[in-house]
């Protein structure tokens, strides 16, 4: 019974392309996120989204976007692709404040 | 703002050796703190948790104590295994609005044990 899952778990993909990846939790969370981890294993915060709203937006660029169509799903929609990109993207949830996050496998995406 | 300082990696141990990860941290409220471990190729896993001052955290042999008046959340285990080599995360939470919050992240320490 997977918790958070992601996918796909691997993306590979050219500069410039527009990509989706997709995020489901069956913990019955409130709240989600997505984590932007970099190759040096640095995990920096990107969304947060309680009840389908958005809480949290870290100085993301606006080529992403995140799409949460109900509580249970959290997309990451990313246009014109480049280079820095390239990234492992977590995505979590959690009950609420002070609760632990539960994370995903990962989306592994590589720009070519 | 919030930040995480752990030490630097990588780390690496003979089986049975006792490991301590420092982490200390900057928060301007009263931040709960968490050590996160990551296997090669997977997602992070919650190790173990504090939510207040003197609060200590174990799971598996690992354990860390909330200390405020070092703001340190260091993390040990007595004897490690083989099984125990991952990527270490600590971190806190910084609340946001809403029922939300963000972890800030320290930079993760490496851990290899050796047979």
């Amino acid at each position: 019974d997977t918790a958070v899952s992601q996918t796909p778990k691997y993306l590979v993909t050219q500069m410039g392309n527009d990509k989706s990846i997709k995020c489901e939790q069956n913990l019955g969370h409130d709240t989600m996120y997505w984590y932007k981890q970099d190759s040096k294993k640095f995990l920096k915060i990107m969304f947060s989204y309680n009840n389908k709203e958005l809480i949290i937006n870290e100085t993301v660029p606006n080529r992403f976007s995140p799409k949460s169509p109900d509580k249970a799903h959290l997309n990451l929609h990313i246009n014109s692709l480049e280079l820095g990109d390239s990234a492992v993207y977590f995505c979590a949830s959690s009950r609420g404040r002070n609760q632990p996050q539960h994370f995903g496998d990962g989306t592994r995406l590589s720009i070519l | 703002g919030d930040s995480v300082t752990q030490m630097e990696g990588p780390v690496t141990l003979s089986e049975e050796a006792f490991l301590t990860i420092n982490c200390t941290y900057t928060a301007t409220g009263y931040p709960s703190l968490f050590w996160y471990v990551q296997y090669p190729g997977e997602g992070l896993q919650l190790l173990l948790k504090a939510t207040k001052a003197d609060d200590k955290g174990s799971n598996k042999g690992f354990e860390a104590t909330y200390r405020k008046e070092t703001t340190s959340f260091h993390l040990e285990k007595g004897s490690v295994q083989v099984s125990d080599s991952a990527v270490y995360f600590c971190a806190l939470s910084d609340p946001g609005q809403g029922g939300s919050e963000k972890l800030v992240f320290g930079k993760g320490t490496k851990l290899t044990v050796n047979p």
